[in-house]
C-alpha cells in the first residue's frame, strides 16, 4: 500500500524568497514519486518526477525536488519564488499503476 | 486529439438523476484513470482501465457509480441515483503505456454539482 503526507496545507513566502513544500511518503514498493501544480481554474500539470534514477530531480520553472529514502521524504524546492508560483501542488506516489495524492498544499507569493 | 477532453465541462443535476460523465483520452494513450476532487482536497482514485479492461474499481464509493471503456479509449463514468454528497470535480487522466512511472495527463474535468 502506497500514502503520501503533505506536511503543511498553507505556504505563504515573499516574491524572491525560497520554497519549501514538504512530502513524506510511504510505500510497500520502491516508489515512483512526482510532484503535480493545479493553477486557479486550470487542470493539473507536471512538475516533476523521481523513478528511481537520480535522487535530485529538476522540473520545469526552476523547482526541483529530493528523494530521500532514509527520511521517505521527497521535498519540493525552489530558490527563488515568483508570483506566478502561486497555486495548489500534490505530492503524488506510485508503486504500480494507482497513483496516490496527497491533500495538497497551497502556496502563496507576497509581493 | 491534442488533450484530454471531458464533457461536460458543468453538471448540475436533482438529487435522485443519473448523470454520465464522459473522457476522451489523447489518442493512443493505453491507460485511463479516474478521480474525484472535493473542494480543498486532493485527487483521489476511483478507477483504472488498462485499455478496455477495467483493472481496478476499488475506489468507487459504492455501486451508484460504475465506469466503462468499451473500446479502449473513450471512457464513461456513471453516477446512479446521485445524491448531494456526489457533489465534486471528476478528473480524467491518461497515460501513454502502463505502470507507475508515468506523465499522467488531465482533463479539466466535470463540475458535478447535485442540487
Amino acid at each position: 500500500a502506497q500514502s503520501v503526507t503533505q506536511l503543511d496545507s498553507h505556504v505563504s513566502v515573499s516574491e524572491g524568497t525560497p520554497v519549501l513544500l514538504r512530502c513524506n511518503y510511504s510505500s510497500s514498493y520502491s516508489p515512483s514519486l512526482f510532484w503535480y501544480v493545479q493553477h486557479p481554474n486550470k487542470g493539473l500539470q507536471l512538475l516533476l518526477k523521481y523513478t528511481s534514477a537520480a535522487t535530485l530531480v529538476k522540473g520545469i520553472n526552476g523547482f526541483e525536488a529530493e528523494f530521500k529514502k532514509s527520511e521517505t521524504s521527497f521535498h519540493l524546492t525552489k530558490p527563488s519564488a515568483h508570483m506566478s508560483d502561486a497555486a495548489e501542488y500534490f505530492c503524488v506516489v506510485s508503486g504500480t499503476y494507482k497513483y496516490i495524492f496527497g491533500t495538497g498544499t497551497r502556496l502563496k507569493v507576497l509581493a | 486529439g491534442a488533450g484530454v477532453s471531458q464533457s461536460p465541462r458543468y453538471k448540475v443535476t436533482k438529487r435522485g438523476q443519473d448523470v454520465a460523465l464522459r473522457c476522451d483520452p489523447i489518442s493512443g494513450h493505453v491507460s485511463l484513470y479516474w478521480y474525484r476532487q472535493a473542494l480543498g482536497q486532493g485527487p483521489e482514485f476511483l478507477t483504472y482501465f488498462n485499455y478496455e479492461a477495467q483493472q481496478d474499481k476499488s475506489g468507487l464509493p459504492n455501486d451508484r457509480f460504475s465506469a466503462e471503456r468499451p473500446e479502449g479509449s473513450i471512457s464513461t463514468l456513471t453516477i446512479q441515483r446521485t445524491e448531494q454528497r456526489d457533489s465534486a470535480m471528476y478528473r480524467c487522466a491518461s497515460s501513454r503505456v502502463a505502470g507507475a512511472r508515468e506523465k499522467l495527463f488531465f482533463g479539466s474535468g466535470t463540475q458535478l454539482s447535485v442540487l
